[in-house]
């Protein structure tokens, strides 16, 4: 089963406003990551939350960690046209390996100029 | 220069066609990766490369072959493919110095593939 799940699966809002994104996850972990997709291209790494941080900031980007709840949300605020893409979160498999991770089903936001 | 380079954009191919795809970076990362992504879907994990040998396979058919003729280069070779294989087919590279580094990966831009 997939190791991170996201919601809303879509998300519809006007430019200037704040998105929130959720993703939830079932297993240890030893990093959180979030990526961007626009249509048909490849994916960009947005930021990087270790399992013993709690909150990342990088610009318009806020990403939160709760462990004990296996959970993590990314806030775009601000929100621009250009904002609109698909939105991953990845987790890794909580071992050493470090490379074998997995993507949660992804978030479609659509900012509306 | 961290761009990794997928050729082609684009590919249609029969199923009894052989067709390769190809993965460039030149960002000196050891591990290299193939993903699979159908539309609307995130993208699942095929194959990764550390060090230009083969570390996971994750029980891809073996109608997909992949190569990594050397630490800059990736392949995918492509073989009696089936309509269902249609796909973006996705590369990525990391470091292999460290556990985060090595969580980050950098994707190329993909090649679609059609399969008649």
């Amino acid at each position: 089963s997939q190791q991170g799940e996201e919601d809303p699966q879509a998300l519809s809002i006007q430019e200037g406003e704040n998105a929130t994104m959720n993703c939830s996850y079932k297993t240890s972990i030893n990093n959180l990551q979030w990526y961007r997709q626009n249509s048909g291209r490849g994916l960009v790494h947005l930021i990087l939350i270790r399992s013993n941080e709690r909150e990342k900031h990088s610009g318009r980007l806020r990403v939160t960690l709760d462990t004990s709840k296996k959970s993590s949300s990314l806030l775009i605020t601000a929100s621009r046209a250009a904002d609109t893409a698909s939105y991953f979160c990845a987790t890794d498999r909580g071992d050493n390996y470090g490379q074998n991770f997995v993507f949660g089903p992804g978030t479609r936001l659509s900012v509306l100029p | 220069d961290t761009e990794v380079t997928q050729t082609p954009k684009h590919l249609v191919m029969g199923m009894t066609n052989k067709k390769s795809l190809k993965c460039e970076q030149h960002m000196g990362h050891r591990a290299m990766y193939w993903y699979k992504q159908k539309a609307k879907k995130p993208p699942e994990l095929m194959f990764v490369y550390s060090y230009e040998k083969l570390s996971i396979n994750e029980s891809v058919p073996s109608r997909f072959s992949p190569e990594c003729p050397n630490s800059s280069l990736l392949n995918l070779h492509l073989h009696a493919l089936q309509p269902e294989d249609s796909a973006l087919y996705l590369c990525a590279s990391s470091q292999e110095e460290d556990l985060v580094a090595k969580n980050i990966q950098y994707f190329g831009a993909g090649t679609r593939l059609s399969v008649l």
